[in-house]
């Protein structure tokens, strides 16, 4: 099984910081890798697919980058709607893994 | 705009069957290629991709629950389902269910169901 590990777990920020979460894979994906969002008591909410594109709707300050086994999601200038907890995901084989979460607080 | 919705019971004893659903509203439950998938989210733990079902029947489960995972599509009632076997408090967890264009990508979701485990 592909384990997906984020860094870090969490991370503290003020509004119109620009922030980075790092997701590393235990072997190679391509860029099979998904980031979500997600908020308390919610579902999660998927923000960029294949590494790097921007879901319908998503904010353009949200980006993200990476292939192989190495991959980040940035919010250029952070919003009080974006404090929240990232989840990538590896859509490269099954079983389809998540990372452990990144929780961004202010 | 899709909207799912998980219903069934919010306990369960150990060793029996949890059994759940999810209502499909917004867009047909036959759309090509979209996928129906359940993903789980036990407490302090990571997301869980349970399985899949696409509306022919076809299923993809995780190889983790395969034995004790089961899912299913009624196109009339625009539903699918999953029933998993065997419980233990390990599967204590916020169950989702989700659409997406493949098994592995899920653009959709309901807002969830808790699942207890417990006598």
């Amino acid at each position: 099984d592909i384990q997906m590990t984020q860094s870090p777990s969490s991370l503290s920020a003020s509004v119109g910081d620009r922030v980075t979460i790092t997701c590393r894979a235990s072997q190679s994906i391509g860029t099979y890798l998904n980031w979500y969002q997600q908020k308390p008591g919610k579902a999660p909410n998927l923000l960029i697919h294949f590494a790097s594109s921007l879901q319908s709707g998503i904010p353009s300050r949200f980006s993200g980058s990476g292939s192989g086994t190495d991959f980040t999601v940035t919010i250029s200038s952070l919003q009080p709607e974006d404090f929240a907890t990232y989840y990538c995901q590896q859509s490269h084989s099954s079983p389809y893994s998540f990372g452990q979460g990144t929780r961004l607080d202010i | 705009q899709v909207q799912l919705q998980e219903s069934g019971p919010g306990l369960v004893k150990p060793s029996e069957t949890l059994s759940l659903t999810c209502t499909v509203s917004g867009d047909p439950i036959t759309t090509t290629q979209s996928y129906w998938s359940w993903i789980r989210q036990p407490p302090g733990r990571p997301l869980e991709w349970i399985g899949s079902v696409y509306f022919s029947g076809t299923t993809y489960y995780s190889p983790s629950l395969t034995g004790r995972v089961s899912m299913s599509v009624d196109t009339s009632r625009s539903q699918f389902s999953l029933r998993l076997s065997s419980v233990t408090a390990a599967d204590m967890a916020v169950y989702y269910c989700a659409r997406g264009p493949s098994i592995a990508l899920y653009r959709a979701w309901g807002q969830g169901t808790h699942v207890t485990v417990s006598s």
